[in-house]
Protein backbone atom coordinates (compact mmCIF):
# COMPACT_ATOMS: atom_id res chain seq x y z
CA UNK A 1 0.00 0.00 0.00
CA UNK A 2 1.15 3.74 -0.74
CA UNK A 3 1.99 5.45 2.26
CA UNK A 4 3.64 9.24 2.93
CA UNK A 5 5.04 9.83 6.28
CA UNK A 6 6.47 13.48 6.75
CA UNK A 7 8.19 14.59 9.71
CA UNK A 8 8.42 16.57 12.15
CA UNK A 9 4.94 17.24 13.04
CA UNK A 10 5.32 20.41 14.20
CA UNK A 11 8.57 22.82 13.61
CA UNK A 12 8.57 26.52 15.16
CA UNK A 13 11.11 28.86 13.71
CA UNK A 14 12.55 32.55 14.10
CA UNK A 15 12.01 34.55 11.15
CA UNK A 16 15.32 34.23 9.14
CA UNK A 17 16.33 30.70 10.41
CA UNK A 18 16.51 28.21 8.02
CA UNK A 19 15.39 24.93 8.13
CA UNK A 20 13.80 21.38 6.17
CA UNK A 21 10.83 19.17 6.30
CA UNK A 22 10.94 15.98 5.36
CA UNK A 23 8.35 13.20 2.98
CA UNK A 24 9.40 10.10 3.46
CA UNK A 25 7.18 7.60 1.14
CA UNK A 26 6.86 4.01 -0.46
CA UNK A 27 4.58 3.78 -3.55
CA UNK A 28 4.29 0.95 -6.44
CA UNK A 29 5.92 3.01 -9.19
CA UNK A 30 5.77 6.72 -8.64
CA UNK A 31 4.19 8.97 -10.95
CA UNK A 32 4.52 12.44 -8.91
CA UNK A 33 5.48 13.55 -5.67
CA UNK A 34 3.30 16.62 -4.99
CA UNK A 35 3.92 19.68 -2.36
CA UNK A 36 0.85 21.62 -0.79
CA UNK A 37 0.44 24.69 1.48
CA UNK A 38 -2.50 24.47 3.70
CA UNK A 39 -3.24 27.55 5.66
CA UNK A 40 -6.06 27.06 8.75
CA UNK A 41 -10.00 26.50 7.51
CA UNK A 42 -8.88 26.46 3.76
CA UNK A 43 -7.65 23.96 0.75
CA UNK A 44 -4.68 23.25 0.09
CA UNK A 45 -2.62 25.84 -2.32
CA UNK A 46 -0.15 23.68 -5.27
CA UNK A 47 3.72 24.81 -4.91
CA UNK A 48 5.43 21.92 -6.42
CA UNK A 49 5.48 18.65 -8.69
CA UNK A 50 8.35 16.20 -8.82
CA UNK A 51 9.12 13.29 -10.93
CA UNK A 52 11.95 11.63 -10.90
CA UNK A 53 14.45 11.58 -8.31
CA UNK A 54 17.45 14.04 -8.48
CA UNK A 55 15.39 16.58 -9.55
CA UNK A 56 14.94 20.03 -7.97
CA UNK A 57 12.24 22.82 -8.01
CA UNK A 58 12.16 26.41 -6.56
CA UNK A 59 9.66 29.02 -5.47
CA UNK A 60 10.55 32.07 -3.43
CA UNK A 61 12.40 30.65 -0.04
CA UNK A 62 11.04 27.27 -1.06
CA UNK A 63 13.07 24.53 -2.81
CA UNK A 64 12.07 20.97 -3.01
CA UNK A 65 13.90 18.24 -3.90
CA UNK A 66 13.24 13.89 -4.69
CA UNK A 67 15.38 10.98 -4.00
CA UNK A 68 13.81 7.48 -4.63
CA UNK A 69 13.04 7.24 -0.85
CA UNK A 70 12.04 11.03 0.35
CA UNK A 71 11.64 14.30 -0.44
CA UNK A 72 12.72 17.64 1.32
CA UNK A 73 11.61 20.98 1.71
CA UNK A 74 14.03 23.31 2.05
CA UNK A 75 12.59 26.69 3.90
CA UNK A 76 15.30 29.73 3.25
CA UNK A 77 15.32 32.87 5.36
CA UNK A 78 11.57 32.16 6.61
CA UNK A 79 8.92 35.17 7.11
CA UNK A 80 6.00 34.66 9.52
CA UNK A 81 3.70 34.61 6.11
CA UNK A 82 5.37 31.33 5.43
CA UNK A 83 3.56 29.92 8.30
CA UNK A 84 1.40 27.31 7.46
CA UNK A 85 1.07 23.26 7.33
CA UNK A 86 2.80 21.92 3.96
CA UNK A 87 1.56 18.67 3.14
CA UNK A 88 3.25 15.86 0.82
CA UNK A 89 1.12 13.61 -1.46
CA UNK A 90 2.50 10.59 -3.84
CA UNK A 91 0.56 9.58 -6.44
CA UNK A 92 1.29 6.02 -8.45
CA UNK A 93 1.71 4.86 -11.61
CA UNK A 94 -1.47 2.50 -11.16
CA UNK A 95 -3.24 4.67 -8.84
CA UNK A 96 -5.84 6.28 -10.85
CA UNK A 97 -5.45 9.49 -10.09
CA UNK A 98 -5.72 9.20 -6.64
CA UNK A 99 -3.35 11.65 -3.92
CA UNK A 100 -2.25 9.88 -0.92
CA UNK A 101 -1.07 13.00 1.48
CA UNK A 102 1.18 12.53 4.44
CA UNK A 103 -0.32 14.65 7.90
CA UNK A 104 1.23 17.39 7.45
CA UNK A 105 4.24 19.46 8.94
CA UNK A 106 3.03 22.40 11.47
CA UNK A 107 5.25 25.19 10.59
CA UNK A 108 5.16 28.33 12.48
CA UNK A 109 7.85 31.49 11.87
CA UNK A 110 8.44 33.68 14.83
CA UNK A 111 8.94 37.54 13.85
CA UNK B 1 -8.15 32.70 -14.13
CA UNK B 2 -10.99 31.84 -11.39
CA UNK B 3 -9.59 28.81 -9.24
CA UNK B 4 -12.08 25.52 -8.25
CA UNK B 5 -14.96 26.94 -6.45
CA UNK B 6 -17.04 25.25 -4.02
CA UNK B 7 -20.52 25.68 -2.35
CA UNK B 8 -22.01 26.13 0.53
CA UNK B 9 -18.87 27.02 2.44
CA UNK B 10 -20.38 25.81 5.50
CA UNK B 11 -23.63 22.96 5.75
CA UNK B 12 -25.14 22.04 9.11
CA UNK B 13 -27.23 18.60 9.11
CA UNK B 14 -28.45 16.57 11.71
CA UNK B 15 -27.95 12.73 11.37
CA UNK B 16 -29.46 11.04 8.98
CA UNK B 17 -30.06 13.76 6.72
CA UNK B 18 -28.66 13.58 3.31
CA UNK B 19 -25.98 16.76 2.03
CA UNK B 20 -25.28 17.73 -1.60
CA UNK B 21 -21.59 20.02 -2.07
CA UNK B 22 -20.93 21.36 -5.29
CA UNK B 23 -18.08 22.58 -7.20
CA UNK B 24 -16.94 23.97 -10.70
CA UNK B 25 -13.45 22.87 -11.51
CA UNK B 26 -10.56 25.46 -13.30
CA UNK B 27 -12.01 26.32 -16.40
CA UNK B 28 -10.39 23.82 -19.16
CA UNK B 29 -10.08 20.79 -16.35
CA UNK B 30 -12.62 18.07 -17.02
CA UNK B 31 -11.15 15.85 -14.41
CA UNK B 32 -12.28 17.01 -10.97
CA UNK B 33 -11.70 14.69 -7.63
CA UNK B 34 -13.19 14.75 -4.19
CA UNK B 35 -11.33 14.28 -1.07
CA UNK B 36 -12.36 14.47 2.88
CA UNK B 37 -10.24 15.81 5.46
CA UNK B 38 -11.51 14.91 9.05
CA UNK B 39 -9.66 15.87 11.78
CA UNK B 40 -6.47 14.14 12.74
CA UNK B 41 -7.48 11.95 9.83
CA UNK B 42 -5.50 14.16 7.20
CA UNK B 43 -6.54 14.16 3.61
CA UNK B 44 -8.88 10.59 2.54
CA UNK B 45 -9.16 10.27 -1.57
CA UNK B 46 -12.99 10.01 -1.67
CA UNK B 47 -14.08 10.10 -5.26
CA UNK B 48 -12.61 10.94 -9.35
CA UNK B 49 -15.00 11.91 -12.43
CA UNK B 50 -13.74 12.25 -15.18
CA UNK B 51 -16.07 12.51 -19.16
CA UNK B 52 -18.91 12.20 -16.49
CA UNK B 53 -18.08 8.95 -15.26
CA UNK B 54 -16.78 7.47 -12.08
CA UNK B 55 -13.39 6.87 -12.56
CA UNK B 56 -12.20 5.66 -8.86
CA UNK B 57 -13.16 5.53 -5.36
CA UNK B 58 -11.43 5.69 -1.95
CA UNK B 59 -12.92 3.68 0.84
CA UNK B 60 -15.94 5.00 1.85
CA UNK B 61 -19.26 3.23 1.67
CA UNK B 62 -21.60 3.68 -0.99
CA UNK B 63 -23.29 6.23 0.84
CA UNK B 64 -21.04 8.72 -1.02
CA UNK B 65 -21.55 9.23 -4.16
CA UNK B 66 -21.48 12.15 -6.60
CA UNK B 67 -21.65 12.59 -10.15
CA UNK B 68 -20.48 15.07 -13.01
CA UNK B 69 -22.48 17.26 -15.46
CA UNK B 70 -21.79 17.88 -18.99
CA UNK B 71 -20.00 21.26 -18.10
CA UNK B 72 -17.61 19.47 -15.75
CA UNK B 73 -18.50 20.52 -12.42
CA UNK B 74 -19.44 17.55 -9.65
CA UNK B 75 -22.00 17.36 -6.66
CA UNK B 76 -21.05 15.31 -4.05
CA UNK B 77 -23.94 13.42 -2.03
CA UNK B 78 -23.69 12.05 1.55
CA UNK B 79 -27.01 9.81 2.52
CA UNK B 80 -27.77 8.76 5.59
CA UNK B 81 -25.25 11.58 7.35
CA UNK B 82 -23.62 10.11 10.42
CA UNK B 83 -21.45 12.37 13.15
CA UNK B 84 -18.01 11.11 11.90
CA UNK B 85 -18.88 12.47 8.73
CA UNK B 86 -18.05 15.91 10.05
CA UNK B 87 -15.11 17.46 8.32
CA UNK B 88 -13.90 19.51 5.40
CA UNK B 89 -14.90 18.50 2.22
CA UNK B 90 -12.05 19.50 -0.62
CA UNK B 91 -12.61 19.07 -4.28
CA UNK B 92 -9.75 19.81 -6.84
CA UNK B 93 -9.34 19.61 -10.21
CA UNK B 94 -7.01 19.01 -13.16
CA UNK B 95 -6.80 18.94 -16.99
CA UNK B 96 -7.69 15.65 -18.56
CA UNK B 97 -6.01 12.40 -16.64
CA UNK B 98 -3.02 15.01 -15.64
CA UNK B 99 -0.97 14.89 -12.09
CA UNK B 100 -1.52 17.94 -10.83
CA UNK B 101 -4.55 18.86 -8.99
CA UNK B 102 -5.43 22.33 -8.05
CA UNK B 103 -7.80 22.44 -4.76
CA UNK B 104 -11.07 24.74 -3.55
CA UNK B 105 -11.51 26.21 -0.28
CA UNK B 106 -14.05 23.21 0.85
CA UNK B 107 -17.32 22.73 1.91
CA UNK B 108 -16.87 22.81 6.21
CA UNK B 109 -19.79 20.30 7.01
CA UNK B 110 -21.10 20.21 10.44
CA UNK B 111 -23.30 16.68 11.24
CA UNK B 112 -25.20 17.09 14.85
Amino acid sequence: EDQVTQSPEALRLQEGESSSLNCSYTVSGLRGLFWYRQDPGKGPEFLFTLYSAGEEKEKERLKATLTKKESFLHITAPKPEDSATYLCAVQAVQGAQKLVFGQGTRLTINP
Amino acid sequence: EAGVTQSPTHLIKTRGQQATLRCSPISGHTSVYWYQQALGLGLQFLLWYDEGEERNRGNFPPRFSGRQFPNYSSELNVNALELEDSALYLCASSLWRQETQYFGPGTRLLVL
